[in-house]
C-alpha cells in the first residue's frame, strides 16, 4: 500500500520568512513523488516532482529515501505562494496518483 | 492546446439516483484518472483509463463506472447515490504509460456533486 502523510493542515509565515511544508510516504519499492498546488479559484496544477530535480517560483523539494520524507522549501516566502500545496505519489504498474490531504501555506504580509 | 475540460461544473442529485459526469482530456492526452475530493481531503483515486479500458482502481464500489471513448474523453457513472457520494469529483488527463511525462497529471476544475 501506498501512503502520504502532510502532517500540518495550515502553515502561517511571515512574508520574507522560510518555509517547510512537510511530506513523509509510505511505499515498499522506488515512488515518484510529485507537488502539487491549488491557488484560490484556480485548479490543482503540478508545482515539481522530484526527478526533475529543478527549482520552480523558489520551491525545491529533495526525496529523503531514508527518512522516506519529501519536503517542500522556499527560503524566502512570497504573498502570491498562498495556496492549498498536495503532496503525491505514484507507485505500481500503472498510473495511481497517491495524494496527501494537503497543507494550507498562508503568507502573512 | 486546449486543456482538461468538465462538465456539468455543479449539480445536485437526490439519493437512489444515478449520475454521469464528463471529461475531455488534453489535447495530445491518452489517459484519463478520476478523482473524488471530499472537503477538506486531497484527491482520492477513484480508476484510471487508457486504450478505452480500465487500468487500475481504486478503493471504490463498482456502482463507480465508467467509459474512455475513442477521442480519449471519459464519462465517470455513478448508480444509487448516497450522501457520502456529496464531493468535488477531478478528471485529470496524462500522456500514455511510455511517455516521459507520463506520470503528470493535467488536472480539469471539477464538477461539484451534491446529494440530498
Amino acid at each position: 500500500a501506498q501512503r502520504v502523510t502532510q502532517p500540518e493542515k495550515l502553515l502561517s509565515v511571515f512574508k520574507g520568512a522560510p518555509v517547510e511544508l512537510k511530506c513523509n510516504y509510505s511505499y515498499s519499492g522506488s515512488p515518484e513523488l510529485f507537488w502539487y498546488v491549488q491557488y484560490s479559484r484556480q485548479r490543482l496544477q503540478l508545482l515539481l516532482r522530484h526527478i526533475s530535480r529543478e527549482s520552480i517560483k523558489g520551491f525545491t523539494a529533495d526525496l529523503n529515501k531514508g527518512e522516506t520524507s519529501f519536503h517542500l522549501k522556499k527560503p524566502f516566502a512570497q504573498e502570491e505562494d498562498s495556496a492549498m500545496y498536495y503532496c503525491a505519489l505514484k507507485g505500481g504498474g500503472y498510473q495511481k496518483v497517491t495524494f496527501g490531504t494537503g497543507t494550507k501555506l498562508q503568507v502573512i504580509p | 492546446e486546449t486543456g482538461v475540460t468538465q462538465s456539468p461544473t455543479h449539480l445536485i442529485k437526490t439519493r437512489g439516483q444515478q449520475v454521469t459526469l464528463r471529461c475531455s482530456s488534453q489535447s495530445g492526452h491518452n489517459t484519463v484518472s478520476w478523482y473524488q475530493q471530499a472537503l477538506g481531503q486531497g484527491p482520492q483515486f477513484i480508476f484510471q483509463y487508457y486504450r478505452e479500458e480500465e487500468n487500475g482502481r481504486g478503493n471504490f464500489p463498482p456502482r463507480f463506472s465508467g467509459l474512455q471513448f475513442p477521442n480519449y474523453s471519459s464519462e465517470l457513472n455513478v448508480n444509487a447515490l448516497e450522501l457520502d457520494d456529496s464531493a468535488l469529483y477531478l478528471c485529470a488527463s496524462s500522456t500514455g504509460p511510455k511517455n516521459s511525462g507520463a506520470n503528470v497529471l493535467t488536472f480539469g476544475a471539477g464538477s461539484r456533486l451534491t446529494v440530498l
